[in-house]
């Protein structure tokens, strides 16, 4: 168990719609990234938390939003999903930058 | 940005054999991080090694920081060692994101 909770564990939802994946982090770490992880593109950052600040954005569609919140825990919110969104998000935790980063178990989205 | 590339993509072995996995990187990191991705899609983790050697059971690595890549050794393999192996690394600067290779799926046969 890596101590980062990942909510729901699996969604399934058509496009169109709007999901909101959530992410608590390890006790302790200031850091939250998300990745995504599809057939096509491999394992992806999208985008970097540090104490409710963005820190650093990667491959995120406009469609894709996140935020930290002060209890540290963090969000991702996807609108408009289209049938390419469908794929295993992932979030890590870490205690700051340059330091391991630990997995949750992911978040499987299937759009039909 | 950084690349990363891992060998062999492919590779079946016996249960018992050992295995050597390869990760090379086209910069100098500050993380370098080996996954297994089991079955049911998890990533664990197995070392953050980004110089020297680490040992944990069956399984060690070691990177060599100046010549930019990193090794990953498993012995006496056993089944439940199957999946995809990843290595991770994140790059200089303030970049802190991690950046994954496309991964060695790994089948130990009994």
């Amino acid at each position: 168990d890596s101590g980062v909770t990942q909510t729901p564990k699996h969604l399934i939802t058509a496009t169109g719609q709007r999901v909101t994946l959530r992410c608590s982090p390890r006790s302790g770490d200031l850091s939250v990234y998300w990745y995504q992880q599809s057939l096509d593109q491999g394992l992806q950052f999208l985008i970097q938390y540090y104490n409710g600040e963005e820190r650093a954005k990667g491959n995120i569609l406009e469609r894709f939003s996140a935020q930290q919140f002060p209890d540290l825990h963090s969000e991702l919110n996807l609108s408009s999903l289209e049938l390419g969104d469908s794929a295993l998000y992932f979030c890590a935790s870490s205690v700051g930058w340059r330091q391991p980063q630990h997995f949750g178990d992911g978040t499987r989205l299937s759009i039909l | 940005g950084i690349q990363v590339e891992q060998s062999p993509p492919d590779l079946i072995l016996q249960e018992g054999a050992n295995s050597t996995l390869r990760c090379n990187f086209s910069d100098s990191v500050n993380n370098l991080q080996w996954f297994h991705q089991n079955p049911w899609g998890q990533l664990i983790n197995l070392f953050y090694i980004p110089s020297g050697t680490k040992q944990n059971g069956r399984l060690s690595a070691t990177t060599v920081a100046t010549e930019r890549y990193s090794l990953l050794y498993i012995s006496s393999s056993q089944t439940t060692d199957s999946g995809v192996y990843f290595c991770a690394v994140e790059g200089g600067g303030s970049n802190y994101k991690l950046t994954f290779g496309k991964g060695t799926l790994l089948t130990v046969n009994p």
